[in-house]
């Protein structure tokens, strides 16, 4: 199956720096990469999200960034805010089946006032 | 419009108890899934179901069983409950079509089994 690794596990920052996420991804077909953040006690929601034939995509504070040739795809926030601090998981469901979603192990943002 | 809903919202279960989770969509979606949230695990998937009528095994299938009853609904049960399915259990549904992929999540079911 697809593995989908994502690093760091935790980051903190300041409030108004920026936090970078980054994940891995094996299978070199997929094309479909999303980002969901989950809040403490609430269920995940889809943030953003990229498809291949694209390298970026922006949405006021959030961006990913798609890098095919290294397989890997970033989650950028910028001028972070305390309601940012949550848990971000990104996914890359394998091109042979898009059901399956493998989803990255978790980033714990803590942003700090 | 109420989403992806989930009942029970809390369970505790004995070794060996069985119980099923319910979930409903009102969103015409093809497709259903059921997760698990471990703490440092992430989603894992368990089941899912491309279309009504469809189920295949995800990440973690063993010691659970699903039914996919018709297009809105999708069931997941424990025959026997281990204590190593004490997890937050999350269902989730999408259109998952060329145009919109993304996952709608019910609230979760956090189970406890002793």
């Amino acid at each position: 199956g697809e593995n989908v690794e994502q690093h760091p596990s935790t980051l903190s920052v300041q409030e108004g720096d920026s936090a970078v996420i980054k994940c891995t991804y094996s299978d070199s077909a997929s094309n479909y990469f999303p980002w969901y953040k989950q809040e403490l006690g609430k269920r995940p929601q889809l943030i953003i999200d990229i498809r291949s034939n694209v390298g970026e995509k922006k949405d006021q504070r959030i961006a990913v960034t798609l890098n095919k040739t290294a397989k890997h795809f970033s989650l950028h926030i910028t001028e972070t805010q305390p309601e940012d601090s949550a848990v971000y998981f990104c996914a890359a469901p394998p091109s042979y089946n898009f059901n399956k979603f493998y989803f990255g192990s978790g980033t714990k943002l803590n942003v700090k006032p | 419009n109420a989403g992806v809903t989930q009942t029970p919202k809390f369970q505790v279960l004995k070794t060996g108890q069985s119980m099923t989770l319910q979930c409903a969509q009102d969103m015409n979606h093809n497709s259903m899934y059921w997760y698990r949230q471990d703490p440092g695990m992430g989603l894992r998937l368990i089941y899912y179901s491309a279309s009504e009528g469809t189920t295949d095994k995800g990440e973690v299938p063993n010691g659970y069983n699903v039914s996919r009853l018709n297009k809105r609904e999708f069931s997941l049960r424990l025959e026997s409950a281990a204590p190593s399915q004490t997890s937050v259990y999350f269902c989730a549904s999408s259109e998952a079509s060329a145009l919109t992929d993304t996952q709608y999540f019910g609230p979760g079911t956090r189970l406890t089994v002793l």
